[in-house]
């Protein structure tokens, strides 16, 4: 058990919809990203906050957002759905991004932990 | 160009051999982080072995260890005496601007090796 969570761990929902993602990073964490796993994208990277405040965006569609919240919890939001969306969209947290180093082979300060997942599919 | 090869889509290994998982990556920035996660077919993102681009040494965990090799941007993963419970999808993956506090952080990701242990 890697500390995050995520919910719901399944959606089902229809074209056009929209639809919510929760995460609880590790307690301490105050890095959230999103991350998004398809069969013909791989794991893309989409949206990281940091402490509240967005930190990083990479393939995220204007569709989609997210936010953090005070409490650190994140949420991603994906409206306008397409079948394309269909996929498994993790959530990762870390300690503090600001700090480099970390011992060979411990992950460190560095490691990201990976929520289990919300399988989204959109019919 | 791809950030992160994963050449061998799917891999067999015999129970109790040692395995090797290739990777090679491409970044101009002198600070980066190297990373290997196992994902079961449960779904789930399972950190395994971290290497730092300053790290002298090969980084091992356990049954885990990284042959990396700076020069040709290689980072492979050497499973040692397999294990049935290790079949699963396997991705490498790169955070750049580790050291400098003003990279991106996000981790980008491998196409992933499926790898099979044969009893």
């Amino acid at each position: 058990d890697s500390g995050v969570t995520q919910t719901p761990k399944h959606l089902i929902t229809a074209t056009g919809q929209r639809v919510t993602l929760r995460c609880s990073p590790r307690s301490g964490d105050l890095s959230v990203y999103w991350y998004q796993q398809s069969l013909d994208q791989g794991l893309q990277f989409l949206i990281q906050y940091y402490n509240g405040e967005e930190r990083a965006k990479g393939n995220i569609l204007e569709r989609f957002s997210a936010q953090q919240f005070p409490d650190l919890h994140s949420e991603l939001n994906l409206s306008s759905l397409e079948l394309g969306d269909s996929a498994l969209y993790f959530c990762a947290s870390s300690p503090t991004p600001d700090r480099g180093g970390g011992l060979a082979g411990s992950g460190g300060y560095n490691e990201q932990f990976f929520g289990p997942g919300t399988r989204l599919t959109v019919l | 160009a791809q950030k992160i090869t994963q050449t061998q889509p799917g891999m067999f290994v015999q129970e109790k051999e040692a395995v090797t998982l290739d990777c090679t990556y491409d970044t101009s920035d002198p600070s980066y982080g190297l990373f290997w996660y196992k994902q079961p077919s449960s779904g789930e993102m399972i950190f395994l072995i971290y290497q730092g681009s300053y790290d002298q040494q090969n980084a091992t965990e356990g049954r885990y260890s990284l042959n990396f090799q700076k020069a040709r941007k290689s980072a492979n993963l050497v499973i040692s005496a397999s294990q049935l419970g290790d079949s699963a999808m396997y991705f490498c993956a790169m955070r750049e601007g580790l050291y400098s506090g003003a990279g991106s952080y996000q981790l980008t990701f491998g196409k992933g090796t499926k790898l099979s242990v044969i009893p």
